[in-house]
């Protein structure tokens, strides 16, 4: 069955530094999404992506993130600067074309920005 | 921003029980849904629903989208130890917007 992968599973990163999370979506699929979650609490929504650009993003996608499709595969997240607030899971998905097609999420990355 | 309630918190029941748990909105939605999560992994889903009164199952699990479209319930029946995790309502807005999750622990 195909899912969505992601990678690393961890990352450990002192703050100031840049990170990029990568995710390969389900192939046939053409929305792209990150979500968030900090350690016990909700997973939020952070921006979608599709047709080669930001569809929709949220207050948290601030100036120091971004997403980038280098590739016919890759689904980046990068956080130029990072903060310790930044220490989350990371969520990426996906979905194929229609209103109502369900999102698929990835295993996630923890990043911890000590 | 918008926001679901997701009650109860967290819930310590026996191995058997039925289980039920609920998300309400101070806004419509058009289509709800129920996630699974097990520690240190993605979001997995359940259920969606798409129709305002509509009642699905998936196995064990009955899902109900609110007449108002402003709510939704999950009910697990006879619930075994792997029911073990949380479980997250979303309501679709083009992104999903989650609740805050109902923490299930079994108790065999």
């Amino acid at each position: 069955e195909p899912e969505v992968t992601q990678t690393p599973s961890h990352q450990v990163t002192q703050m100031g530094q840049e990170v990029i999370l990568r995710c390969v979506p389900i192939s046939n699929h053409l929305y792209f999404y990150w979500y968030r979650q900090i350690l016990g609490q909700k997973v939020e929504f952070l921006v979608s992506f599709y047709n080669n650009e930001i569809s929709e993003k949220s207050e948290i996608f601030d100036d120091q993130f971004s997403v980038e499709r280098p590739d016919g595969s890759n689904f980046t997240l990068k956080i130029r600067s990072t903060k310790l607030e930044d220490s989350a899971m990371y969520f990426c998905a996906s979905r194929s074309f229609g209103s109502n097609a369900e999102q698929y999420f990835g295993p996630g990355t923890r990043l911890t920005v000590t | 921003g918008q926001q679901l309630n997701q009650s109860p918190q967290s819930m310590f029941i026996q191995e058997g029980e039925d289980v039920s748990m609920n998300c309400t909105s101070s806004s419509i939605f058009n289509t709800w849904l129920w996630y699974k999560q097990d520690p240190g992994e993605g979001p997995v889903l359940l259920i969606a629903l798409y129709k305002a009164g509509e009642l699905t199952s998936n196995g064990r699990l009955t899902a109900q989208f609110g007449i108002t479209r402003k709510d939704s319930f999950l009910n697990i029946s006879a619930s075994i130890p792997s029911d073990v995790g949380i479980y997250f309502c979303a309501g679709l807005r083009g992104k999903l917007i989650f609740g805050q999750g109902t923490e299930l622990s079994v108790k065999p």
